[in-house]
């Protein structure tokens, strides 16, 4: 079964650090681009960061630029999400997503999905 | 990184048909054919629904029809159903090398 599932969310005073981690199963992982896309509650979906198969494509939405970066291990199926320097615009539910591209092509697209892990900041 | 724009909310009956608008730029929607759709029920994480403007992933009912004109991409829901009530949400890539949603559109089913 092709599954994602993120952890690590929690309660997070701002200015504070905060590191997600998304364990993949059920499909090659390193054929494929991932992706973190986040929701604040009542909101809508907002992309956050992408990375390519390998690594050597890393993109980030300008909100959080700088202060949060994404990673992968190949070897441990795993995908993170470093987040640095954290605000109250940050609160939300933070999902894992497999990008639809074939084997090594980005497709922008996201078709496999975790149930997210939710990252609350507040003092 | 603005967000495409769609409609609030949409509504239609059984069995009719709808449309949900999708607008960007040529920097976005316009630029590219990677325009995709998102299903999300309450409490529910998203599901894949069209993706490149127009391909639909297996097992997604072929009453989901994505298009593109310009820099409006449309998704089109026809014999609509109670189950298709939900949120939907558009995605495009952008000239930035970055993925943008549009609001998202409530579709209620009457």
């Amino acid at each position: 079964e092709v599954q994602l599932v993120e952890s690590g969310g929690g309660l997070v005073q701002p200015g504070r650090s905060l590191r997600l981690s998304c364990a993949a199963s059920g499909f090659t992982f390193d054929d494929y681009a991932m992706h973190w896309v986040r929701q604040a509650p009542g909101k809508g979906l907002e992309w956050v960061s992408g990375i390519s198969w390998n690594s050597g494509s890393i993109g980030y939405a300008d909100s959080v630029k700088g202060r949060f970066t994404i990673s992968r291990d190949n070897a441990k199926n795993s995908l993170y999400l470093q987040m640095n320097s954290l605000r109250a615009e940050d609160t939300a539910l933070y999902y894992c997503a497999k990008d639809s591209g074939t084997a090594m092509v980005t497709g922008f697209a996201f078709d496999i999905w975790g149930q997210g892990t939710m990252v609350t900041v507040s003092s | 990184q603005s967000a495409l724009t769609q409609p609030a909310s949409v509504s239609g009956s059984p069995g009719q048909s709808i449309t949900i608008s999708c607008t960007g730029t040529s920097s976005d929607v316009g630029g590219y054919n990677y325009v995709s759709w998102y299903q999300q029920h309450p409490g529910k994480a998203p599901k894949l629904m069209i993706y490149e403007v127009s391909n639909r992933p297996s097992g997604v009912p072929d009453r989901f029809s994505g298009s593109k004109s310009g820099n409006t991409a449309s998704l089109t829901i026809s014999g609509l159903q109670a189950e298709d009530e939900a949120d939907y949400y558009c995605s495009s890539y952008t000239s930035s090398s970055t993925v943008v949603f549009g609001g998202g559109t409530k579709l209620t089913v009457l």
